[in-house]
Order: structure tokens, then C-alpha cells, then sequence
């Protein structure tokens, strides 16, 4: 089992949709990172999390650390929003943080006119 | 500011031929991660830096690829020999972490494309 896992993996939605994807962590945390990559493109950060709510845009982000959950949510989702969403994390020891990345195995999101 | 920087942005060479790749990570990050990522997979960990120091370089292939980062700025990910398999995208990220328990941002750079023939 991956300590790091998204849901789903690939998802298909109509342009306007509200778009949710998640991510479930199985380690100990200092902050989960959610980033974008278009086809072809560099990797985009979007959000840093380690507690609450983040929202910039259309964009908006939550974690719950209890249930070590985050999710990223896209409103009024548009055909170039189109790309791999990957949630990371950074792994956190009894020590502090290792600054150590663990990876999703990334969600493709195809938004269609 | 510039983010994060890295060249060649492409590389065609020769399976057996030697390849470096060179990042300048935003100005003052002190963590430094080179990574390998196929395509249509995420990003591996090759070596991760804090300043000048390696501080997680157990999945980098030793016989083949080193790195270094002199004076805790730039860096240096080379290739010798390459193989058919190396092709991939490297990709540089950086961030400020301070501390142990305040984690920073993490900044990607647009990657290094190679492609052994």
C-alpha cells in the first residue's frame, strides 16, 4: 500500500463541473503540497497545507489532519484546467520534519467544452 | 524573481556518452531535490539536498550518476555513462525549510528532457 494515495485516479468531467479529488496519507506530516502539471509542462505548485483551508481562485484546498485527508476542489471547472494533479507530502519524524517527499501516483483530469 | 532554473531544457546524446544538467534553485532555498520522471509517472527522488549536504541520496544510481552542490546554491546532476533507459525528464525543485518543523513551498523547475539514442 502506497503511503501516499489519490482518488481516482483518472476523471472525465464537463466544463462547469465542480471537480473533487483526494488524498489520503498513511505517515506523519509537516505540510502536504498539491501540484499541477499540464501534458508536457513543468510541475506547478498550487497549495501548501498543514492545517485548514487554503482557496486561491477557483481553487480550493483542505486538510484534516486527524483523518489525514486532504482534498483539492475545483469550481466552475474549465478545459484548461486539464492536467495530472499530484498531492505530496512532506514526511514528518518523532524528530520533526524530514523533508523527505512522498509522492501520489497523481490524478489526470480531462475537462471537456 | 526567477524561479527556479535549470539547463539544457533539452538533451539528445548517444547511449555510452556523458550528460550534465545544471539548476539554480530560487535565491536562499536552502533544499535542493533532483528528480527523474517517465512519462505518464510522478516524480522519483534521485538526491535530495540541505545546503551542501546530501542528505537522501539512497535511490540515486551511483555507478552511473553523481551530483553535487557546491557552496549550497547551484547544483550539478551528471549522467556517465548514459544508458537507453536514462531518457527521462530531470527535474530540479527547490524550497526554505526552516528547521525541522516548519516545512517551506516547493518550486519546480521546468525540467531537463533527455533523450538517449
Amino acid at each position: 500500500k502506497n503511503e501516499v494515495e489519490q482518488s481516482p485516479q483518472n476523471l472525465t468531467a464537463q466544463e462547469g463541473e465542480f471537480i473533487t479529488i483526494n488524498c489520503s496519507y498513511s505517515v506523519g506530516i509537516s505540510a502536504l503540497h498539491w501540484l499541477q502539471q499540464h501534458p508536457g509542462g513543468g510541475i506547478v505548485s498550487l497549495f501548501m497545507l498543514s492545517s485548514g483551508k487554503k482557496k486561491h481562485g477557483r481553487l480550493i484546498a483542505t486538510i484534516n489532519i486527524q483523518e489525514k485527508h486532504s482534498s483539492l476542489h475545483i469550481t466552475a471547472s474549465h478545459p484548461r484546467d486539464s492536467a495530472v494533479y499530484i498531492c505530496a507530502v512532506k514526511g514528518r519524524s518523532d524528530g520533526g520534519a524530514t523533508n523527505k517527499l512522498i509522492f501520489g501516483t497523481g490524478t489526470l483530469l480531462a475537462v471537456q467544452p | 524573481e526567477a524561479g527556479v532554473v535549470q539547463s539544457p531544457r533539452y538533451k539528445i546524446i548517444e547511449k555510452k556518452q556523458p550528460v550534465a544538467f545544471w539548476c539554480n534553485p530560487i535565491s536562499g532555498h536552502n533544499t535542493l531535490y533532483w528528480y527523474l520522471q517517465n512519462l505518464g509517472q510522478g516524480p522519483e527522488l534521485l538526491i535530495r539536498y540541505e545546503n551542501e549536504e546530501a542528505v537522501d541520496d539512497s535511490q540515486l544510481p551511483k555507478d552511473r550518476f553523481s551530483a553535487e552542490r557546491l557552496k549550497g546554491v547551484d547544483s550539478t546532476l551528471k549522467i556517465q555513462p548514459a544508458e537507453l533507459g536514462d531518457s527521462a525528464v530531470y527535474l530540479c525543485a527547490s524550497s526554505l525549510d526552516l528547521g525541522t518543523s516548519v516545512a517551506g513551498e516547493l518550486f519546480f523547475g521546468e525540467g531537463s528532457r533527455l533523450t538517449v539514442l
